[in-house]
Parts: C-alpha cells; sequence; structure tokens
C-alpha cells in the first residue's frame, strides 16, 4: 500500500523559511515523479512543483508564485522528498500535500499524503 | 494565460446523475484527470485520462472529454458523494505545466 506522510510544518514569520518532508513507501520511490501541492484556508488547489525521477534526469519545475523562493530536492536512499521553502510570505500559508506522479504512467496525482499546515504571520 | 473553469456548484438529488464540467481551450488535446476531496481530507484521485478510473473507485465514476469541455459523470449519486471536485491537466509544453481547476462543490440534495 502506498503511504505518503508529510512533515515540519509550523508557524513561521515572513520572510523566514521551512523545509517540509515527505516520507515515501509502498513503492518504488527511487523510480517514481513527485509533487507538492498546496491548499491555503477555504481555497482550491495550487500545483508547487515537482521533481522527476533520477534516472529521467532529477529535472524540478515550479508554480509561478513560488518560483525561485522554493526548492524541491529527494533523497532516494532515504525515500524522502523535500520542499525547502525560503523568504515565506503570508500567501504562502495552506495545507501542504505531496503526491506520486502517474506511478502506472500518466499525469495524473495518483496517491497523496495527509498533508502538513504551514502558517506564516507575525 | 491558461485557465480551467469549473462551476463553482453542482446540486443533484440522490440516485439521479451528476455532471461536473471543466472548461478550456482546446483541453481535448491533453489528458483531464478529476479529484474528490471531502472537508479536512486529502484529495483522491477518482477518474484519469479523461475517463480511466482507478481501482476501487465506484463505476458510477466516468468521464468525458471533447474538444474545449471535459465532464466528470457520477452516476446514481449517493450522500457520500459530497465533496468538491477539481479537474487537473498536466501540459508539457507549457513554462508552468500543471494546471488545475478552481473546484465544484457537489451538493447532494
Amino acid at each position: 500500500e502506498v503511504q505518503l506522510v508529510e512533515s515540519g510544518g509550523g508557524l513561521v514569520k515572513p520572510g523566514g523559511s521551512l523545509r517540509l518532508s515527505c516520507t515515501a513507501s509502498g513503492f518504488s520511490f527511487t523510480n517514481a515523479w513527485m509533487t507538492w501541492v498546496r491548499q491555503a484556508p477555504g481555497r482550491g488547489l495550487e500545483w508547487v512543483g515537482h521533481v522527476e525521477s533520477r534516472v529521467d534526469g532529477g529535472t524540478t519545475g515550479y508554480a509561478a508564485p513560488v518560483k525561485g523562493r522554493f526548492t524541491i530536492s529527494r533523497e532516494d536512499s532515504k525515500n524522502t522528498l523535500f520542499l525547502q521553502m525560503n523568504s515565506l510570505k503570508s500567501e504562502d500559508t495552506a495545507v501542504y500535500f505531496c503526491a506520486t506522479v502517474g506511478l502506472t504512467g500518466g499525469w495524473m496525482f495518483d496517491s497523496w499524503g495527509q498533508g502538513t499546515r504551514v502558517t506564516v504571520s507575525s | 494565460s491558461y485557465v480551467l473553469t469549473q462551476p463553482p456548484s453542482v446540486s443533484v438529488a440522490p440516485g439521479e446523475t451528476a455532471r461536473v464540467s471543466c472548461g478550456a481551450n482546446n483541453i481535448g488535446s491533453t489528458g483531464v484527470h478529476w479529484y474528490q476531496q471531502k472537508p479536512g481530507q486529502a484529495p483522491i484521485l477518482v477518474v484519469y485520462d479523461d475517463s480511466d478510473r482507478p481501482s476501487g473507485i465506484p463505476e458510477r465514476f466516468s468521464g468525458s472529454s471533447s474538444e474545449n469541455t471535459a465532464t466528470l459523470i457520477i452516476s446514481r449519486v449517493e450522500a457520500g458523494d459530497e465533496a468538491n471536485y477539481y479537474c487537473q491537466v498536466w501540459d508539457g509544453s507549457r513554462d508552468y505545466p500543471v494546471l488545475f481547476g478552481g473546484g465544484t462543490k457537489l451538493t447532494v440534495l
């Protein structure tokens, strides 16, 4: 069974930094593309970014609002995905979900974690 | 800019068929995926590649797509289907390849 568990959320001041983690199990993490999606309070889903598997090049991609401030990385030996968030703004307040990208092929997000809450406030 | 347009809300009586639309220019040229999200829970994938169903998702969930509109179809709606539904596409030709629709709240009357 695929399991994704996010951690690292919390309260941070504007301009601060936070690193989120997503620990995976139940599938071949090394071969998986992974993504982060966030949801601001009372709002819809918003794609944050993704990382390819290393065998596919390991390239990352980011949404415009976070590009240059957020960095996605992975540590395959620990089945863990990371989201480094710098220069945080109040509008980054959201629940952050990690998800797998097309484990059986395709461009859908087929398994999701339960999310970790990030609050940016002074 | 490219936007996926969903109606904010859809209401349907139990046992009827609900249709949730997702509109965008030429959306029919790329696969559309649909997610169900209940309050306080993570989204789950209910339809992918326009009309395929992941294992464990009831056959009541299906989808279709035409040139400018994709549609999630929920047959024989049950009270437990009440949720927010989001469409999503991944278009690798764009600088920002992933897009979600704004979401549709399905209310079961």
